[in-house]
């Protein structure tokens, strides 16, 4: 019963494989969101989406793509991994009724290493 | 663009004793600010939230934070440390300027809890 899950927990693969990461939430939201936090722990959104629309894409390579198939699904797939993609992903859900003051739920996280 | 200021990078206290985890923020509007927690390997956890009520805000597990306009803060606090408050603490504020639904989070705090 787990209200934002992701998988894998982690993911360890070699520089230049493909790999996607998925996220369900199941807390009746419409609003979804990547974040990245890198090794110094800082978080910085990636991407956001509001009932599969995306919202938000912030400065991320291109190599990053997020898929949202319905709202309670957001799954980001990233080719030709690169070290400096080494990083924990969070998935997060809010309502989406409020808007920049709903309460953001996240997920356990996904520890991705590329060597 | 509004953004928050977690001064100190770690704070380490006596179990027992007083937690004041520090935010300043900056926004040209009165902003909406959170308080999350991540406890080590786990998703972040919302402790409380400013959202242009009362000032003070309780939260879960003791914690409360006050918002101070004169001083553009807004300090977590709590009164008596356990040791299993031992984690990273984010502070985080939404666009209100935008509307954008995502937060900007502060560096991180890491609260050590010493026995």
């Amino acid at each position: 019963d787990t209200a934002v899950s992701q998988t894998p927990k982690y993911l360890v693969t070699q520089m230049g494989n493909d790999k996607s990461i998925k996220c369900e939430q199941n807390l009746g939201h419409d609003t979804m969101y990547w974040y990245k936090q890198d090794s110094k722990k800082f978080l910085k959104i990636m991407f956001s989406y509001n009932n599969k629309e995306l919202i938000i894409n912030e400065t991320v390579p291109n190599r990053f793509s997020p898929k949202s198939p319905d709202k309670a699904h957001l799954n980001l797939h990233i080719n030709s991994l690169e070290l400096g993609d080494s990083a924990v992903y969070f998935c997060a859900s809010s309502p989406g009724l409020a808007g920049p003051t709903d309460t953001q739920y996240f997920g356990p996280g996904t520890r991705l290493t590329v060597l | 663009a509004q953004s928050v200021t977690q001064l100190g990078s770690h704070v380490s206290v006596s179990e027992g004793a007083l937690v004041l985890l520090r935010c300043n923020y900056s926004s040209s509007v009165p902003p909406y600010l959170f308080w999350y927690v991540q406890y080590p390997n786990q998703g972040l956890q919302l402790l409380l939230k400013y959202t242009s009520a009362a000032t003070l805000v309780k939260g879960i597990n003791g914690f409360e934070a006050e918002f101070k306009k004169s001083e553009t803060s807004f300090h977590l606090t709590k009164p008596s440390a356990h040791m299993s408050d031992a984690a990273e603490y984010f502070c985080a504020v939404s666009d209100l300027v935008t509307g954008r639904r995502a937060l900007t989070f502060g560096s991180g705090t890491r609260l050590q809890v010493q026995p």
